[in-house]
């Protein structure tokens, strides 16, 4: 059964970068096929996709936050991660990552909140 | 950018009701579209993929339809636990949520 765990800081100073990691296990990132994505919700409002990453490292980014986000992965932990520089109190919210594919997100991280403020 | 217009917002309904949500793309996405069931404090959970296709587990309540460019997500007899809020997702260039329909105990 393939999980998904994010962690990292989930306090902010605003213009500073936001970074957090995802952790797969019972698969692996290595296999082809899957989008490894970040997708965010703010408080009391719907879902926003931030970008994904495919096993080859080829990225593709919400164009709205395309010059502030970076999606990396590492095969060797099977991790992705997610940078989100200059944040503001609009970039508060849950982070989920996930994995896509023809068949939709059917694995999701349980998401972390993230909250900027100085 | 494919926008994804999704109606309505609010939706009041009672136990037993037929319940209709749709979404609009803003142009052709091949049917790469899928609805996604949300509660509070939970990560959405997958109902249908590629339009019309059940996801395994789902209820056979839950039914997916589309014409051209608008889609419908179709509750044919609406449970206590499907009190929820509903996402579509387009999934044919790059990703697009529509705004969410939350269903409320009328």
């Amino acid at each position: 059964q393939l999980q998904l765990q994010e962690s990292g800081s989930g306090l902010v100073k605003p213009s500073q970068t936001l970074s957090l990691t995802c952790a797969v296990s019972g698969g692996s990132i290595s296999s082809g096929g899957y989008s490894w994505s970040w997708i965010r919700q703010p408080p009391g409002k719907g879902l926003e996709w931030i970008g994904y990453i495919y096993h080859s490292g080829s990225t593709y980014y919400n164009p709205s936050l395309k010059s502030r986000v970076t999606i990396s992965v590492d095969m060797s932990k099977n991790q992705f991660s997610l940078r989100l520089s200059s944040v503001t109190a609009a970039d508060t919210a849950v982070y989920y990552c996930a994995r896509g594919g023809i068949f939709g997100v059917v694995h999701w991280g349980q998401g972390t909140l993230v909250t900027v403020s100085s | 950018d494919i926008q994804m217009t999704q109606s309505p917002s609010t939706l009041s309904a009672s136990v037993g009701d037929r319940v209709t949500i749709t979404c609009r793309a803003s142009q052709s996405i091949s049917n790469w579209l899928a609805w996604y069931q949300q509660k509070p404090g939970k990560a959405p959970k997958l109902l249908i993929y590629k339009a019309s296709s059940l996801e395994t587990g789902v209820p056979s309540r839950f039914s997916g339809s589309a014409s051209g460019t608008e889609f419908t997500l179709t509750i044919s007899s609406l449970q206590p636990d499907d009190f929820a809020t509903y996402y579509c997702q387009q999934y044919n260039s790059y990703w697009t949520f529509g705004q969410g329909t939350k269903v409320e105990i009328k």
